[in-house]
């Protein structure tokens, strides 16, 4: 089936760095990334639709300047965290859209951030 | 806009027993439903998923089928079993876009 990872699966930082988080598709090429944030015991919330050699589509409220994203080729998807601080600790979850035409969304194993 | 309601949780339930979680939605268009899972510290899984009405979508003993009259996904398992416990989420293409419903926790006792 179609895999997809996130590297790292955990980071802790301190406040003001930025950080990177990396999305592979591992086994098919995926035009379209998303990015999406989990707060604890809630569903997903979208934050931007990732397309591979254009610029990133953010949802409203999702401040672009902050949370950089690029897709530079049919398998890698990166977000950003520029000038981490508290409230950006999060789940961080990826997943790319296969191109069966079903719209159908593979997800990676997320990534956890903790800024202190 | 689209939207997809699950019923409230969480739910609990014995080994072996019936599982049905409720999923409805509202979106216009036909659009692609799905049950995704997720396990504690995890992302999503892929459970199941349908294309198109009365289609049926099965996999690990669970199955779904494509209701459009009544709009609804509804999630069914005839015993469930420890490993089973996990969050589960419905979602809907629309388009291009996946909407989840809010989830639900499902817990299965030994």
């Amino acid at each position: 089936g179609a895999v997809v990872s996130q590297h790292p699966s955990r980071v802790i930082c301190k406040s003001g760095t930025s950080v990177k988080i990396e999305c592979r598709s591992l086994d098919f090429q995926a035009t379209t990334m998303f990015w999406y944030r989990q707060f604890p015991k809630q569903s997903l919330m979208l934050m931007a639709t990732s397309n591979e050699g254009s610029k990133a589509t953010y949802e409203q409220g999702v401040e672009k300047d902050k949370f950089l994203i690029n897709h530079a080729s049919l398998t890698l998807s990166t977000l950003t965290v520029t000038s981490a601080h508290p409230e950006d600790s999060s789940f961080y979850i990826c997943s790319a859209r296969d191109s069966d035409g079903t719209d159908t969304q593979y997800f990676g194993p997320g990534t956890r951030l903790t800024v202190l | 806009g689209d939207s997809v309601t699950q019923m409230e949780g969480p739910v609990t339930l014995s080994e072996e027993a019936f599982l049905t979680i409720n999923c409805t939605y509202t979106a216009t268009g036909y659009p692609s439903l799905f049950w995704y899972v997720q396990y504690p510290g995890e992302g999503l899984q892929l459970l199941l998923k349908a294309t198109k009405a009365d289609d049926k979508g099965s996999n690990k003993g669970f199955e779904a089928t494509y209701r459009k009259e009544t709009t609804s996904f509804h999630l069914e398992k005839g015993s469930v079993q420890v490993s089973d416990s996990a969050v589960y989420f419905c979602a809907l293409s629309s388009p291009s876009k996946l909407t989840f419903g809010k989830g639900i926790t499902l817990s299965v006792r030994p």
